[in-house]
């Protein structure tokens, strides 16, 4: 069964602190894997894609890394802001169909 | 707003009336999908379109679940004989793509908050 499970499942940090979130997934075949800030109320909001080829990208202070082997990711949040307060979920897309997994989030609260 | 618009934001019901969602998608985006979110979790696949074929129905979409997209733009959502357990966000999202695999973005909706009492 195709799982996505995030770590850990709420997160409070003061602001200007650094943080990271961390996801496990059970998907295959593997397409690309996808962190999306959701705020509360809304829908969810991309911040970054990643192939099985690509170890590490950024998004302003935002860095997710992807290990395929170990099938493991995870999202690097620098200097974090109030606004930085939300859910972040890991998604990955299977390949061969449009189908994404989502996982249940980590809840994130920054205090002044 | 050129975003995904969803209609309405929220909607509270009875148990065992029948409510519709509707959803506009980016205009050019030829893929358009719905998930539902319930409370403290991640959303899940109800099911997609490209174009206004229905080319992918989750387990989650039982009977009283029907969607379409009659013409390739918007969508509607439609539950019949609601349940509680119907309650949650009824998300839409749309992309533009082809083939599968890719990296096409999904841009989402705002939901609509679905409460049967």
């Amino acid at each position: 069964k195709n799982q996505v499970e995030q770590s850990p499942q709420s997160l409070i940090i003061l602001e200007g602190k650094n943080c990271t979130l961390q996801c496990n997934y059970t998907v295959s075949p593997f397409s690309n894997l996808r962190w999306y800030k959701q705020d509360t109320g809304r829908g969810p909001v991309s911040l970054t894609i990643m192939t099985f080829s690509e170890n590490t990208k950024s998004n302003g202070r935002y860095t997710a890394t992807l290990d395929a082997d170990t099938k493991q990711s995870s999202l690097h949040i620098t200097a974090s802001q109030l606004s930085d307060s939300a859910s972040y979920i890991c998604v990955v897309l299977n390949f061969g169909n449009e189908k994404l997994t989502f996982g249940t989030g980590t809840r994130l609260t920054i205090i002044p | 707003d050129t975003g995904v618009s969803q209609n309405p934001r929220h909607k509270i019901t009875k148990r065992g009336q029948n409510v519709t969602f509707r959803c506009d998608p980016i205009s050019e985006h030829n893929r358009l999908y719905w998930y539902r979110q319930t409370l403290g979790q991640g959303p899940e696949f109800l099911t997609y379109f490209q174009n206004e074929a229905q080319l992918e129905k989750s387990r989650l979409l039982s009977d009283r679940f029907s969607a379409e997209r009659p013409k390739g733009s918007f969508s509607t959502l439609e539950i019949q004989r609601t349940e509680q357990g119907d309650s949650a966000m009824y998300l839409c999202a749309s992309s533009f793509g082809e083939g599968t695999g890719g990296f096409y973005e999904q841009y989402f909706g705002p939901g609509t908050r679905l409460t049967v009492t």
